[in-house]
């Protein structure tokens, strides 16, 4: 158990909705990243928060956007699904963001577009 | 943008086998870590190597950094099945953002 929560685990909707993944860091992690895993793919960095400020911004599309709160827990908003958005998201927390920090992921929230 | 390419997107091994794979980036890292994910897993981080020309140890893996710090490559000797999964390597840039590359799947055929 690398300490790092998401919810939900699955989630099945239609194209058009809008859906709201959430992430609980490690206790006392500052930083947030957020990645998108599409079947048999690499990892995609989407965006990285660090103690409730955008540090770093990857390949987000303009539907998608995150924040993270003064507890530091965060949330990733996809919306206008579409069948492509399909996909596993991780999020991964690190304590700091400094250059020596490894990240832990959490377990995936796995989000099918109908 | 940062890249970092993997090589090769796939590896079939046979038990016992040794194997490598290598990971490049098109600009100098601060450093690059090695995660690697388990079908139907998360990502795990194995090891991260800073320094220039470093090389790290874990039991049957061994972890390489580049001189110049752009290339890094993975060895695993004697392969089990115990090593199936998906190693990614991870390149930090001065701006903190981590790129991971796409990734060797390793196939283990005993």
């Amino acid at each position: 158990d690398s300490g790092v929560t998401q919810t939900p685990k699955h989630l099945i909707t239609a194209t058009g909705q809008r859906v709201t993944l959430r992430c609980s860091p490690r206790s006392g992690d500052l930083s947030v990243y957020w990645y998108q895993q599409s079947l048999d793919q690499g990892l995609q960095f989407l965006i990285h928060y660090y103690n409730g400020e955008e540090r770093a911004k990857g390949n987000i599309l303009e539907r998608f956007s995150a924040q993270q709160f003064p507890d530091l827990h965060s949330e990733l908003n996809l919306s206008s699904l579409e069948l492509g958005d399909s996909a596993l998201y991780f999020c991964a927390s690190s304590p700091r963001t400094g250059a020596n920090t490894e990240a832990f992921f959490g377990q995936g929230t796995r989000l099918t577009v109908v | 943008g940062q890249q970092v390419m993997q090589i090769p997107q796939y590896q079939h091994v046979q038990e016992g086998e040794d194997f490598t794979t290598y990971c490049n980036s098109s600009t100098t890292l601060s450093n690059i870590q090695w995660y690697k994910q388990r079908p139907g897993g998360h990502p795990v981080f194995l090891i991260q190597l800073v320094k220039s020309g470093e090389v790290k140890k874990q039991k049957r893996l061994t972890f390489q950094f580049g001189e110049a710090k752009k290339n890094s490559s993975l060895h695993i000797t004697a392969t089990q099945t115990t090593d199936v999964g998906t190693y990614f390597c991870a390149g930090r840039t001065a701006g903190n953002k981590l790129t991971f590359g796409g990734g060797t799947r390793v196939l283990v055929k005993p």
